[in-house]
This record gives structure tokens, sequence and C-alpha cells, in this order.
């Protein structure tokens, strides 16, 4: 079945640094989208990419979808301590409605 | 957005009892998802549970284990039946809306001893 992989699982960084998470799946995706947890929180929507080449931003943070839509990025710019937390990468085949989540990378932004 | 009311928000039980989760959306929805997500996991899609037909289940996933509910367009129970430690976790309910995006409640944390 479709897999999903997500890294790196942890990045440690000075508040001010630059922080890309990465993922890459099996198969051909119909959409990806990125959700956010904060510690003791509950995954939050905070984009959804379904163009191949597609580039979307908000305000610090950029989604990418990569041209064979198999992976995807979310790079964010000068990290705040308001970005720490769990960001998942989620995918949808193409023949599945079943959304499935990357394992996730925690950041952790020391100020 | 989604308002999903779940509880119970945490719960600490006894190996061998069951656990029933519910799941309240603030409007009509077709389906509803039951997440796992084990500590510093990620997220399992346990069953989607649609109105007025059984769960349906993924792989790993069986009913006996986790019977689920859907009796109306906003609500959804999911039990954690015969529990067992390897069952501690966090158990999410989902909701779609606008579109493909996912709408989680805030969760029951399961510790079973």
């Amino acid at each position: 079945g479709q897999q999903v992989m997500q890294i790196p699982q942890y990045q440690h960084v000075q508040e001010g640094e630059d922080f890309t998470t990465y993922c890459n799946s099996s198969t051909t995706l119909s959409n990806i989208q990125w959700y956010k947890q904060r510690p003791g929180g509950h995954p939050v929507f905070l984009i959804q990419l379904v163009k191949s080449g597609e580039v979307k931003k908000q305000k610090r943070l950029t989604f990418q979808f990569g041209e064979a839509k198999k992976n995807s990025s979310l790079h964010i710019t000068a990290t705040q301590t308001t970005d720490v937390g769990t960001y998942f990468c989620a995918g949808r085949s193409n023949s599945g409605y079943a959304l499935n989540f990357g394992k996730g990378t925690s950041l952790l932004v020391t100020p | 957005s989604a308002v999903i009311s779940q509880k119970p928000s945490r719960d600490i039980c006894q190996r061998g009892t069951s656990l029933t989760i519910q799941c309240q959306v603030d409007s009509q929805v077709t389906m509803m998802f039951w997440y796992r997500q084990q500590p510093g996991q990620s997220l399992t899609l346990i069953a989607t549970a649609n109105q007025g037909s059984e769960a349906t289940y993924e792989s790993g996933f069986v009913i006996d284990k986790f019977p689920i509910s859907r009796p109306n367009l906003t609500f959804s129970t999911l039990t954690v039946s015969n529990m067992s430690p390897e069952d501690s976790s966090i158990y999410l309910c989902s909701v779609n809306r606008g579109g493909e995006k996912l709408f989680f409640g805030s969760g029951t944390q399961l510790s079973v001893l």
C-alpha cells in the first residue's frame, strides 16, 4: 500500500534559523496536505497542494509539491518559538480515499 | 472550520476492560474518521464511520476490537474493547470540511494499566 515517508524525524534550531521538512510517497498522490500539532494538542490543517509543481506561501511558510506529485516540502524562514510543534504531511493516492500521514517532523526552536 | 467535541479527554483503564469514546460534530457530515496516535508516532486511520452502514476498517483493525457506532450524521462512538497496555494511545475523531481537509477533535488520551 501507499507509504508516506517524512524526514527528518526531529530538528532543533535556534530562533531565526530556517527549517525544512521533506515528505516522499511511494506512489503518485492526488493531493498532499500539511498539518501542525502543537505539544499536547491535536493536528491542525495548514494547507493542501493539488497541482504538479505547485508552490504556496503562508507568511514565513513555503509549501511545495513535486513535479511528479510524489514528494513535498515545507520550509519555514526565520523560525520563531511559536513554530514549535510536529509537522505532518498527509497524502491521498489517486485510487484511495484514506489520508496517509507521514511520521512527522518535530521542530524545537530555542530562543 | 468544524467544532468537534470529543470525550473523555483522558482516561486510565484496567487491562481487559472497554472504553467508549464519543465524538459530536456541530453540523451534519457524511463520514467521520477515527485515528490512533501512539506515543510519539504518526496518525493511523482505524476506520471510517458512515451513517446507516457498517464502518469500514483499515488493515490491522477489526470490528470486534474497535466497534463503532454512527447513529446519526453528527455523532459517532469508538469502543476500545478488551484493552491491553498496547492500546495506550491518543484516539482522535475527525471530519472532512471544506473539501478534503480534516478537522480533528481534541483527542482522548488512553492509558491502560
